[in-house]
């Protein structure tokens, strides 16, 4: 079985300031890992998503996540927030067998950017 | 990318009466969709896996008559929630995963919020 750990319920940061989320698994198989942001009222929407190969994964609006497979962590960085990336962030993984059936869902972390 | 479309985004209703909701794949045919259900400021819980002209799959605890699952073609699903009560007030939201490539990654629609008075 699998299971996502989120380890912040929330995280307040300064406009302009770097920020982590953090991102644990645990998992007795291999899996694909994605961060999703959910803005009020809506869908989740992908932010990044590690397959396979290089460990540092880029995605959409600068936000950046490192896979540590020794520490079976995988936690979102980004250098510089803005007040638009205030959301809620969930982390999943997906056995890399199961096409996505699985997925399983972390409880989430709300980014509250301050001006 | 993939776009998943869902419909209605808002809906009130009576308690008593049953509500449908409709999720598209726009741009892909989705053999399999997800519904699940979102309490507020809580994670997605998932309630059922839907393949196409197939019966859903219901989660534990989930009841399959009082939430009706159709995935009638590759790139519709609807979600009816039979004789609504306000305790069935909640965010709904589906996805899909698309056939190729399949990576596991999942397509949401906007999610679709039921009030029941």
């Amino acid at each position: 079985a699998q299971s996502v750990t989120q380890l912040d319920s929330q995280v307040p940061v300064f406009e302009e300031a770097p920020v982590e989320l953090r991102c644990n698994y645990s998992s007795s198989v291999s899996v694909y890992l994605f961060w999703y942001v959910q803005y009020p009222n809506q869908g989740l929407q992908l932010l990044l998503k590690y397959l396979s190969g290089s460990t540092l994964v880029k995605g959409i609006n600068g936000f950046e996540a490192e896979f540590n497979k020794s520490q079976t962590s995988f936690h979102l960085r980004k250098p510089s927030v803005h007040i638009s990336d205030t959301a809620e962030y969930f982390c999943a993984v997906s056995p890399t067998n199961t096409g996505g059936f699985k997925t399983i869902f972390g409880a989430g972390t709300r980014l509250f950017v301050k001006a | 990318g993939a776009v998943v479309s869902q419909h209605p985004s808002w809906v009130i209703c009576k308690s008593g009466t049953s509500v449908k909701i409709e999720c598209r794949s726009l741009d892909f045919q989705a053999t399999t969709m997800f519904w699940y259900r979102q309490f507020p400021k809580q994670s997605l819980m998932l309630m059922a896996t839907s393949n196409e002209g197939s019966k859903a799959t219901y989660e534990q605890g989930v009841e399959k008559d009082k939430f009706l699952i159709n995935h009638a073609s590759l790139t519709l699903s609807t979600l009816t929630v039979t004789s609504a009560h306000p305790e069935d007030s909640s965010f709904y939201i589906c996805s899909a995963k698309r056939g190729a490539p399949d990576t596991g990654e999942l397509f949401f629609g906007e999610g679709s919020r039921l009030t029941v008075l």
